[in-house]
């Protein structure tokens, strides 16, 4: 799977919209784009994924670059509650190994 | 509901003692996962599973053992040669590994944190 690269914190006004980037730049065809978040001492919980076209569900949307090497996951209007770490990971067909890198800690200020 | 059971939530064990987690999972998923994090750091894939009664190494494996005896369970034991393993342990499971990209999304449980003491 490839490696992807986040920036280690980010801050953010309550209300306002969260965007975290994520690098891929390895990312192969076959890769899709997966977006977790981790709120202190739980499970990850997942967010959204996507291939090459932008996704949107009730949580988030993520918007995939062209050339597929980067990719930024958008929390619209951001909640006290949205405070966590988030990870972004590739993952292909039948890969059974997935690798989480150390994540973009978003702190949602009032 | 459909989810991830792991227990113990806390567990002390003396130094050089085996100790096993458990992880059952009532989503009907194929593949299953361990991973270990430790304070302030991102998962480490310890061992995952594609299917009964079969298992590989993730990139932490040593000091650990699994079986995959019943699709449902994947318990992990962590044995007296993993020279570090206070840390918070955390299970998952996804449907399969399939061409269906929603068969990759992985479900985690609530996590087991471990203290040597």
């Amino acid at each position: 799977d490839a490696k992807t690269t986040q920036p280690t914190s980010m801050d953010c006004a309550e209300g306002r919209a969260a965007n975290l980037p994520c690098n891929h730049s390895t990312i192969s065809g076959n890769e899709y784009v997966y977006w977790y978040r981790q709120i202190h001492s739980q499970g990850p919980q997942y967010i959204i994924h996507g291939l090459k076209n932008n996704e949107t569900n009730e949580m988030a949307s993520l918007i995939i670059t062209e050339d597929r090497k980067s990719s930024t996951l958008i929390l619209p209007h951001a909640t006290l509650r949205d405070t966590a770490v988030y990870y972004c990971i590739v993952r292909g067909f039948n890969a059974g190994k997935s690798t989480f890198g150390d994540g973009t800690t978003l702190t949602v200020k009032p | 509901d459909g989810g991830i059971t792991q227990s113990p939530k806390y567990l002390f064990r003396k130094e050089g003692q085996n100790v096993t987690l458990s992880c059952e999972q009532n989503l009907n998923h194929d593949a299953m996962y361990w991973y270990r994090q430790d304070p302030g750091q991102g998962l480490r894939l310890i061992y995952y599973s594609q299917i009964v009664n079969d298992f590989q190494k993730g990139d932490i494996a040593e000091g650990y053992s699994v079986s995959r005896e019943k699709k449902e369970s994947f318990p992990l034991t962590v044995t007296s040669a993993q020279k570090n393993p206070t840390a918070f342990y955390l299970c998952a499971s996804s449907p399969g590994t399939g061409f269906d990209s929603g068969a990759n999304v992985l479900t985690f449980g609530a996590g087991s944190r471990l203290t040597v003491l």
